[in-house]
């Protein structure tokens, strides 16, 4: 069972500041997908990256899956409080039918 | 607005009670998973269906737990005998089986064995 590590555990910024979680693992995934949770409610997916080198954005989250698609990272720009939640990375193996892994988590704190 | 709905939102019980976690998948999807989460090991896969069958329940503890889907609309998650341990966040989460595999996420049903 590959290992996805989350950094960093703890985020807290103040509105307006940009910031930057991680996802690694030392296993190759044919698909990596971002999460967002709020208290109280289930994990929202936010975007699938299937391509290493891939980026995509949506609206003001930026993700990069890495070229060896071992690796990815959510960029936020100009952090407001509706950011505010836990933030999961899931990956799937390249021999998986379809299983995803998850990471433990990043929590981000944006504070008006 | 289609949902995944989960009953109950909360469970509190005895050691030893059985526990039924009941989900609803979105209509037309032929995925559902069930995964439980906690502070401490975060979100684990339980189990996942395909079309109504097993296809993984090697998450599950054996002995205690099982996984059912009777028909399309509902999806059953039972613990018998349940145990202090079991205390978590379960959730459901349903999809088309793409190769995307998009998992919806029910609201989740919190469980406190006492």
């Amino acid at each position: 069972t590959q290992l996805l590590e989350q950094s960093p555990q703890f985020l807290s910024i103040q509105e307006g500041e940009n910031l930057t979680v991680y996802c690694n693992s030392s296993s190759v995934f044919s698909s990596l997908q971002w999460y967002r949770q709020e208290p109280g409610e289930g994990p929202v997916l936010l975007v699938t990256v299937v391509t290493g080198g891939e980026v995509k954005k949506l609206k003001r989250l930026t993700f990069q899956f890495g070229d060896a698609r071992k690796d990815s990272s959510l960029h936020i720009t100009a952090a407001q409080p509706g950011d505010t939640g836990l933030y999961l990375c899931a990956g799937r193996a390249t021999d998986s039918w379809g299983k995803f892994q998850f990471g433990a988590g990043t929590q981000v704190v944006v504070t008006p | 607005d289609a949902r995944v709905t989960q009953t109950p939102r909360h469970k509190v019980t005895e050691m030893g009670q059985e526990v039924t976690m009941r989900c609803q998948p979105i209509l037309g999807h032929n995925t559902v998973f069930w995964y439980r989460q906690t502070m401490m090991q975060g979100l684990e896969l339980l189990a996942y269906f395909r079309n109504r069958a097993p296809l993984d329940d090697s998450g599950m503890p054996k002995d205690r737990f099982s996984a059912e889907m009777p028909d399309a609309t509902l999806a059953t998650l039972k613990i018998q005998p349940s145990e202090p341990r079991d205390s978590a966040v379960y959730f459901c989460a349903s999809g088309y089986g793409s190769s995307y595999n998009e998992q919806f996420f029910g609201p989740g049903t919190r469980l406190t064995v006492l």
